[in-house]
């Protein structure tokens, strides 16, 4: 069976301070992909990134960042210089190579003070 | 180009009713997947539909149901509504492919009372 584990709930930063979301996984596949998406409260989820097992480069985009480490089974994700339009939840999600099957973590709620 | 579509946005039920959720998925996608987001969770799968046949299920019992029609649009009923069922709604769609990601809609927020 696949599993996300997204350790914190709740993450409180102050505009431009740097924050980090860890995302854990379980799965016994050798392929598989892994994605973050955000959920703003409109509810839609808006994705960010999808990774295949077989890619561990790390990614840059603008102000996002993400580091996969296969041997840790972790794919984190990082904000930098955060901006108050990041306050979200913020979800990692894992899904087998073949159907559309997502299974998500808990997600973390990223709060961003001005 | 629209995105997903989703209607009603807001529902309320009494328990041991009948729902119908209805998604639209974005123009030239054929996959229809629905999925169940109790309030501080992540999303839970419920089905996906690829060109009108059930292309994977979720762990839901058989009160829940959907179908997609020849325009590739869906619907998602659910029967005999419990306090449970309390949840936000929502649909994604892709092209179909297995190397697709999902575009997901804003959602129908089920009150059951």
């Amino acid at each position: 069976a696949q599993k996300v584990t997204q350790a914190q709930t709740e993450i409180s930063v102050v505009e431009k301070e740097d924050v980090t979301l860890d995302c854990v996984y379980e799965t016994r596949d050798t392929t598989y992909y892994l994605f973050w998406y955000k959920q703003p409260p409109s509810g839609e989820l808006v994705f960010l990134i999808r990774r295949n097992s077989f890619d561990e480069q790390n990614e840059i985009s603008g102000r996002y960042s993400w580091n996969f480490q296969k041997s840790t089974s972790s794919f984190n994700f990082t904000i930098t210089a955060s901006q108050v339009v990041d306050s979200a939840v913020y979800f990692c999600a894992l899904r087998k190579a073949a159907g559309n099957k997502l299974t998500f973590g808990g997600g973390t709620r990223v709060l961003v003070k001005p | 180009d629209a995105g997903v579509t989703q209607s009603p946005t807001h529902l309320i039920k009494t328990r041991g009713q009948h729902v119908t959720l209805r998604c639209s998925p974005i123009s030239g996608h054929k996959s229809v997947s629905w999925y169940q987001q109790v309030l501080g969770q992540g999303p839970q799968f419920i089905f996906q539909y690829y060109e009108k046949e059930e292309r994977g299920r979720g762990n839901f019992p058989d009160r829940f149901s959907a179908r997609q029609f020849p325009n590739y649009s869906s619907e998602l009923n659910v029967n005999a509504l419990l306090l449970g069922d309390s949840a936000l709604y929502l649909c994604a769609s892709s092209l179909g492919g297995s190397n697709e990601k999902l575009f997901f809609g804003s959602g129908t927020q089920l009150s059951v009372l």
